[in-house]
């Protein structure tokens, strides 16, 4: 089955570390999105990507890094300079055209020990 | 201040009621989106509109251009209904979504 796979579901990070969230899509999309969601809060905007090897800051950028080298797979990279990133990171594709929805993941959940 | 805004922020209904939950925007938009969220996180895409009325089993989604305004109806309410309903906007400015808060709707039996 088609869909948008985001691994691990549970994460935790010490002080000073950095951690990679996965997100991979076999959906042939072109988009790519991530997104942060705090308790009280919409989902607010990390990065995107359009296209491969391309990428654009959201938002909230700062802390946070990405890549694009393949077209199924967005990693997110929270570094030590996020000095709050206990949250839940929502990664999400969508095809070209303007009425195309938006196909999420089910979530990495992230705490700091 | 939020470009988009969601009410009610937590709704409690009986079982066959019927339900209302609204959004309203502030910037121009090329399309708007409900989403569906459960309780384990995972987001379910139930309509994409960007004018007049769309309508899949139980749940009906209507969007006002002129008035920035959006509402989800949901008839013959269920338990199963039970999860947090989001809106979100695509700007007509690029490829962006912006999002609202959420309304935690729960069902009782």
């Amino acid at each position: 089955d088609g869909g948008i796979t985001q691994s691990p579901k549970y994460l935790f990070r010490k002080e000073g570390q950095n951690v990679t969230l996965s997100c991979e899509q076999n959906l042939n999309h072109d988009a790519m999105y991530w997104y942060r969601q705090d308790p009280g809060q919409g989902l607010r905007l990390i990065y995107y990507s359009q296209i491969v090897n391309d990428f654009q800051k959201g938002d909230i950028a700062e802390g946070y890094s990405v890549s694009r080298e393949k077209k199924e797979s967005f990693p997110l990279t929270v570094t030590s300079a996020q000095k709050n990133p206990t949250a839940f990171y929502l990664c999400a594709s969508r095809p070209q055209g303007a009425s195309q929805p938006q196909h999420f993941g089910d979530g990495t959940r992230l705490s700091i020990l | 201040k939020n470009e988009v805004e969601q009410s009610p922020q937590n709704l409690t209904a009986q079982e066959g009621e019927f339900i209302t939950i609204n959004c309203s925007y502030s910037v121009g938009i090329s399309a708007l989106h409900w989403l569906q969220q459960h309780p384990g996180g995972g987001i379910v895409s139930l309509f994409m509109l960007s004018s007049g009325k769309k309508k899949h089993g139980r749940l009906i989604a209507t969007i006002n251009i002129q008035e920035k305004h959006s509402s989800l109806h949901i008839t013959a309410s269920h338990p199963r209904d039970s999860a947090v309903y989001i809106c979100a906007v695509r700007l007509n400015t690029g490829n962006q979504f912006y999002f609202g808060t959420g309304t935690s709707l729960t069902v009782i039996p």
